[in-house]
This record gives structure tokens, C-alpha cells and sequence, in this order.
């Protein structure tokens, strides 16, 4: 069966400290990989996408993250978070021929403190 | 950057009553459209699929009469939320994807509170 796990349901980190989300998925092939930010009661906004090639991908707000097909992971990392990044952060896969169709994780909660 | 936007962004409505949101898409033409659902602190859960022109594909486990689909326009789709009932209380978002099929991923709206009463 098609999955994503986010093994953290929380993480809290302090202001300026790197960050690290994990991500596994099972999929049949290689899925479209995506990470998106929900602020509370907001919608979501796309971080960073996987489609193929280089697989350390760069997104907005300094985030990053490195698609590692023999681990089945795709983590999100920024370098010094910043008080603002305090969100839900979900993970999501989409099989490759319908990308918007999303399979979304758990989410991780993440708090930044001073 | 492409827009969705969804309206309302939150109501309250009473048992047996049904509830319309909306979900357009303000700059570009969708074709598809998806709707999610989140209960609280929960994650997204697909609902349905809806194609311009056709009828919708519900994911499994998801009432087509009770969630009302329609894609009348490639900027419009609207989900209908018919007798609803206090665990239909939750935050549904829309989701597009653009007709030029340039690779762009999915444009989600900000979600729409619905609390039953």
C-alpha cells in the first residue's frame, strides 16, 4: 500500500538552530515529492517539489531538501529557522501520472523558540 | 503567481442544512480541481476529483450525495455540503491545477472553516 510517514508529530527548535523534517514514503515507482507550510487556519503554500534529476532540491524561504531513493526519504532542512517558520509542515507524494492527486503525511508540527 | 481562491473562509450553519463553497481559480484556467478535507489537528484527506465538464471521481469512503461537486467553468468548481451534520464540522480546501500543464504543482486556496451546529 501507497504511504507517507512523518515519524515527528512536533519538533521544537530555537531561533537560529538548523532544522530537519523527515519524510518516508512507499510508492510503487518514484512519486512526485512535495513539502508544504500551513500557517493556523490558512491554506497551505508549496515549499519545494521533486520531479527527477538533480536530487537536492531548493525551495523558498531558505528550505531545501534531498531525495534519497535508497532510503525512500525525502527531508526538508533549513539551516537557521526563524521565528516565522513556526508551522505545520506536511510532506506530500502524487503518483507520476496524476501529480495532483496528493497523498499527504501526518504533518510536523513545528515551534521556534527565542 | 497563479491564485485560488475560495469563499467563504469560514461559516456556521445549523444541522440539515446545506452549505456551498467555492473555489476559483483567479489568473489561470483549471481544468482540475481537487477538494480536500482537515479535520483538527489532522491531516488533508483527498476527497474527490473534479474535471471540468464531467462528473466527479470521490475518493473512497466519501458520500457523492452528501458532497456535491460541480465544475461548470475552468475557474469555478464548487462543493456542496448537503444536510450537514456536526462531523461535517472541518477546514475543506480546494486545490487547481493549470490547463498548460507546465509542471507547476498545485495552487490550494485558504481552506474554508465550516462548523455545524
Amino acid at each position: 500500500a501507497q504511504s507517507v510517514t512523518q515519524p515527528d508529530i512536533h519538533i521544537t527548535v530555537s531561533e537560529g538552530a538548523s532544522l530537519e523534517l523527515r519524510c518516508n514514503y512507499s510508492y510503487g515507482a518514484t512519486p512526485y515529492l512535495f513539502w508544504y507550510v500551513q500557517s493556523p487556519g490558512q491554506g497551505l503554500q508549496l515549499l519545494l517539489k521533486y520531479f527527477s534529476g538533480d536530487t537536492l532540491v531548493q525551495g523558498i524561504k531558505g528550505f531545501e531538501a534531498e531525495f534519497k531513493r535508497s532510503q525512500s526519504s525525502f527531508n526538508l532542512r533549513k539551516p537557521s529557522v526563524h521565528w516565522s517558520d513556526a508551522a505545520e509542515y506536511f510532506c506530500a507524494v502524487a503518483p507520476g501520472d496524476s501529480w495532483g492527486k496528493l497523498q499527504f503525511g501526518a504533518g510536523t508540527q513545528v515551534v521556534v523558540t527565542p | 503567481g497563479a491564485v485560488v481562491s475560495q469563499h467563504p473562509s469560514w461559516v456556521i450553519c445549523k444541522s440539515g442544512t446545506s452549505v456551498k463553497i467555492e473555489c476559483r481559480s483567479l489568473d489561470f484556467q483549471a481544468t482540475t480541481m481537487f477538494w480536500y478535507r482537515q479535520f483538527p489537528k489532522q491531516s488533508l484527506m483527498l476527497m474527490a476529483t473534479s474535471n471540468e465538464g464531467s462528473k466527479a471521481t470521490y475518493e473512497q469512503g466519501v458520500e457523492k450525495d452528501k458532497f456535491l461537486i460541480n465544475h461548470a467553468s475552468l475557474t469555478l468548481s464548487t462543493l456542496t455540503v448537503t444536510s450537514a451534520h456536526p462531523e461535517d464540522s472541518s477546514f475543506y480546501i480546494c486545490s487547481a491545477t493549470s490547463v498548460t500543464g507546465d509542471n507547476s504543482p498545485l495552487h490550494f486556496g485558504n481552506g474554508t472553516r465550516l462548523t455545524v451546529t
